[in-house]
């Protein structure tokens, strides 16, 4: 079964200042990739994802990720952050013929002050 | 296009009721997802519905159950309450079933159970 793991529960970060938040993933077959955001009593948006193709992924609101398979990473960046990207972000894995199911990390909350 | 439309937004229920939540899909989407969110388990998987079928389904008990319509619409029960069952519910949508590549889901704002 496959499992997400994202260390940093909380970000805390000075508005423009770069942003990294972390995902790892373990699976035993070939996974898709994603990362959505969650603002507060909202339902998620999806940022970015990863199904094959070229590793470095672009999102919206300026995010990226790279997809790393042999270090089973997909992390997050932003080269400058605003205050309203204040929200909790999740990361989530869906395996091959897994159907449509995905398996979430347990989100890291980024807190961009002034 | 109308995003993922769920109903009630909010709940208030007591131990050893039932409730039904509803969700609509994106026009066009024919794959409905639930997914329950607490602050200790994290967002969990419960089922997957395409074409009034259940394609897939999380490690959750019996008393959770869902449905799909023919024109896509889904809804999912909870019977007999558990102050345990208190949860965001969220129904995402998507245009294709899952096989051998997962589609993009598109979520909606959730329905917020209180058990008491």
């Amino acid at each position: 079964a496959q499992s997400v793991t994202q260390l940093d529960s909380q970000v805390p970060v000075f508005e423009e200042a770069p942003v990294e938040l972390r995902c790892n993933y373990s699976s035993s077959v070939s996974v898709y990739l994603f990362w959505y955001v969650q603002y507060p009593n909202q339902g998620l948006q999806l940022l970015l994802k990863y199904l094959s193709g070229s590793t470095l992924v672009k999102g919206i609101n300026g995010f990226e990720a790279e997809f790393n398979k042999s270090q089973t990473s997909f992390h997050l960046r932003k080269p400058s952050v605003h205050i309203s990207d204040t929200a909790e972000y999740f990361c989530a894995v869906s395996e091959t013929g897994g159907g449509n199911k995905l398996t979430f990390g347990t989100g890291t909350q980024l807190k961009v002050e002034l | 296009k109308a995003g993922v439309t769920q109903t009630p937004r909010y709940l208030i229920k007591t131990r050893g009721q039932q409730v039904t939540l509803s969700c609509s899909p994106i026009s066009g989407h024919r794959s409905v997802s639930w997914y329950q969110q607490t602050p200790g388990q994290g967002l969990q998987f419960l089922f997957e519905y395409f074409s009034e079928t259940q394609r897939n389904k999380g490690n959750f008990p019996g008393r959770f159950s869902g449905r799909q319509f023919s024109n896509s619409r889904s809804e999912m029960n909870v019977s007999t309450l558990e102050l345990g069952d208190s949860a965001l519910y969220l129904c995402a949508s998507s245009l294709r079933a899952g096989g051998l590549t997962a589609d993009t889901q598109y979520f909606g704002p959730g329905t917020r159970l209180t058990v008491l």
